[in-house]
């Protein structure tokens, strides 16, 4: 059974801290690996995807990925009050398989 | 541009009704996905349609549950005789279906369903 795995959190930073939130996924063949922001009673929002190995940077935001590992990372820079969140990881091509997400808290 | 749209936003029905669910996907998007998201069961994927293939329906729980997608626009999830279980916001994406991916999924609003 493919498995993606998350640490719910809470995950708390102070605004301005960099935060740090952390994927492992089981199936070794995965491709394509994506992030989403989901606000609570909101729908799912897409912040990035990564498949390559290395980084991939968009304004704040840094996914890492090291597939010899099977892990994936979110980096946030200078966090906000408003990146507080439930971050969700996604792996797959097209049906994909989300981890539970972890729970992002930056405090002001 | 427009985002994918669902309806209806909320839904309330009794036990061994059936409620059809319906999705409208970002325009030029070929492909199409349901998922739904419970407290305990976190977003699980249901089924996904691409152009005129046949659809992945890998995901769905059981036989009670459908999709159709015509004219390769709109798609409608059908969910016969509900039960508690089925209580959940189910949720529809549409992505670009580019020759290598990834296939960016972009999410609709959901439908909240609450069967009584």
């Amino acid at each position: 059974q493919k498995e993606v795995e998350q640490n719910s959190g809470p995950l708390s930073v102070p605004e301005g801290a960099i935060a740090s939130l952390n994927c492992t996924y089981s199936d070794r063949g995965s491709q394509s690996f994506f992030w989403y922001r989901q606000y609570s009673g909101k729908s799912p929002e897409l912040i990035m995807f990564i498949y390559s190995n290395g980084d991939k940077e968009d304004g704040r935001f840094t996914a890492q990925l090291n597939k010899a590992s099977q892990y994936v990372s979110l980096l946030i820079r200078d966090s906000q009050p408003s990146d507080s969140a439930t971050y969700l990881c996604a792996v797959g091509r097209t049906a994909l398989i989300f981890g539970k997400g972890t729970t992002l808290s930056v405090s002001s | 541009g427009a985002g994918v749209s669902q309806s209806p936003s909320n839904k309330v029905t009794e036990k061994g009704k059936d409620v059809e669910l319906r999705c409208d996907p970002i325009s030029g998007h070929t492909a199409l996905y349901w998922y739904r998201q419970s407290l305990g069961q976190g977003l699980e994927f249901l089924i996904y349609f691409q152009g005129n293939s046949a659809p992945d329906k890998s995901g769905l729980p059981s036989d009670r549950f459908s999709a159709e997608r015509t004219g390769g626009s709109v798609s409608t999830l059908t969910i016969q005789r509900t039960q508690q279980e089925d209580s959940a916001v189910y949720l529809c994406a549409s992505s670009l279906r580019l020759a290598g991916g990834p296939y960016e999924q972009y999410f609709g609003p959901g439908t909240r369903l609450t069967v009584t």
